[in-house]
């Protein structure tokens, strides 16, 4: 069964340009995750998808990241304009919830995307 | 405010010593307590979880964690660690909206071959 997929595994920018990451989860998982990850710190949840629905964005930064999971199962993440502060590992995790919304199953990780932004 | 807080940053070891990882959170509803590991070059994965039921559960790779309740505590335990071991560490709860979770800052495992 294949994991996660994410790219570009590297991403380098300067600041101010546009960026975005891509996420396939694995085939069937229901729920998509973007997380944020700081050097020396645990991921940060950006938003969570059900299918299609974002039904968590709370911590995502909307006046410069967007996402979208068109069709409910890719996803793209996008920052633009990209700041200094942006650098960091952006995780996509996916996850099969059978117990409806809310529930805590096991997340499954992609590789990551590390971005620097010069 | 919901938080998950893992007291030690970075942990070295010689192999066949005993492992403790603290973790505790603040949480007052339906407790789901994850332990998640990232071997180096490798993407995070589970190693444990508490769901319900007996407060001490086993995971991969002889690891262990048991939740107590009164001290909002759920403490990874390993008797006796190996090189390969050597990984970083995550606790994780819930936090934020339903279904979400909180993840710990992480401890940095070192093993002394």
């Amino acid at each position: 069964e294949a994991g996660v997929v994410q790219s570009p595994r590297y991403k380098i920018i300067e600041k101010k340009q546009p960026v975005a990451f891509w996420c396939n989860p694995i085939s069937g998982h229901n729920t998509l995750y973007w997380y944020l990850q700081n050097l020396g710190q645990g991921p940060e949840l950006l938003i969570r998808y059900e299918n299609e629905e974002a039904v968590d964005d709370s911590q995502l930064p909307k006046d410069r990241f967007s996402a979208e999971r068109l069709k409910g199962v890719d996803s793209t993440l996008k920052i633009q304009p990209a700041e200094l502060g942006d650098s960091a590992v952006y995780l996509c995790a996916s996850s099969l919830d059978q117990g409806g919304s809310g529930s805590y199953n096991e997340q499954f990780f992609g590789p990551g995307t590390r971005l620097t932004v010069l | 405010a919901q938080s998950v807080s893992q007291h030690n940053h970075h942990v070295i070891l010689s192999e066949a010593a005993s492992l403790e990882l603290g973790c505790n959170y603040s949480y007052g509803g339906t407790v789901n307590l994850f332990w998640y590991v990232q071997y180096p070059g490798q993407h995070l994965q589970l190693l444990l979880k508490y769901f319900s039921g007996d407060p001490l559960v086993k995971g991969i790779k002889g690891f262990e964690a048991e939740f107590i309740k009164s001290k909002f505590s759920f403490n990874l335990r390993k008797p006796s660690v190996q090189w390969s071991d050597t990984a970083e560490y995550f606790c994780a709860a819930p936090g934020g909206s339903q279904g979400n979770l909180i993840f710990g800052k992480g401890t940095k495992l070192s093993v002394k071959p």
